[in-house]
């Protein structure tokens, strides 16, 4: 399975933009892009997943690099309850099965 | 609707012993996939059952199995423990057994487990 590469951690102040990266340089044409997040205490959530278009929804959008090394997830405005583990995830479109393949993820602390 | 349930909550078991988890899916889901965090590690994936067959296993030891039931629901059973079994144990749900389009995954809040 292709890899990504997530910072440990990142900060944000509360009502501001974050932009979280990720880069995933081997990826294949197939592979879907995933972004998972885990708040303390809970299992992982799915946020937003893309092929090769940004992608919007209500939780975060998602930018993808035209040539589809590296994507950034965009959270408009945060809040105290965006403060979780977010995880970067490529699903090949071929993959038969559920296995998601978890790195360490980036650590989002948002100050109030 | 409620979502993946997990039981126990929170568990502590000695060396030796055996352990069985239980995960409940969202109705209408009917694939269940296992996963164990570590402490400050990403998920790692176990198991995944679809319609009560084995689709697919992480590298794990025997000593780990699992089964699902008629009803979709699905226990994970871990024998002869060891420290290095101390974690979360995760269960996610899916509609569907595969495919990486529209088929999410939703994770209950997981089994914390504590080998003494």
């Amino acid at each position: 399975d292709a890899k990504t590469t997530q910072p440990n951690s990142m900060e944000s102040n509360e009502e501001e933009p974050v932009h979280l990266p990720c880069n995933h340089s081997t990826i294949s044409g197939t592979d879907y892009i995933h972004w998972y997040r885990q708040l303390p205490s809970q299992g992982p959530e799915y946020v937003i997943h893309g092929l090769t278009s940004n992608v919007n929804n209500r939780m975060a959008s998602l930018a993808i690099a035209e040539d589809r090394k590296s994507s950034t997830l965009i959270l408009h405005r945060a809040t105290l309850r965006d403060a979780a583990v977010y995880y970067c995830i490529l699903r090949d479109v071929y993959n038969a099965g559920n296995m998601l393949t978890f790195g360490g993820g980036t650590r989002l602390m948002v100050k109030p | 609707d409620a979502g993946v349930t997990q039981s126990p909550t929170h568990l502590i078991k000695t060396r030796g012993q055996q352990v069985t988890l239980r995960c409940s899916p969202i109705s209408g889901h009917k694939s269940v996939s296992w996963y164990q965090q570590v402490l400050g590690q990403g998920p790692q994936f176990i198991f995944q059952y679809y319609e009560k067959e084995e689709r697919g296993r992480g590298n794990f030891p025997d000593r780990f199995s699992a089964r699902q039931f008629p009803n979709y629901s699905s226990e994970l059973n871990v024998n002869a423990l060891l420290l290095g079994d101390s974690a979360l144990y995760l269960c996610a749900s899916s509609r569907l057994p595969g495919g990486a389009g529209a088929n999410v995954l939703t994770f209950g809040a997981g089994s914390r487990l504590t080998v003494l």
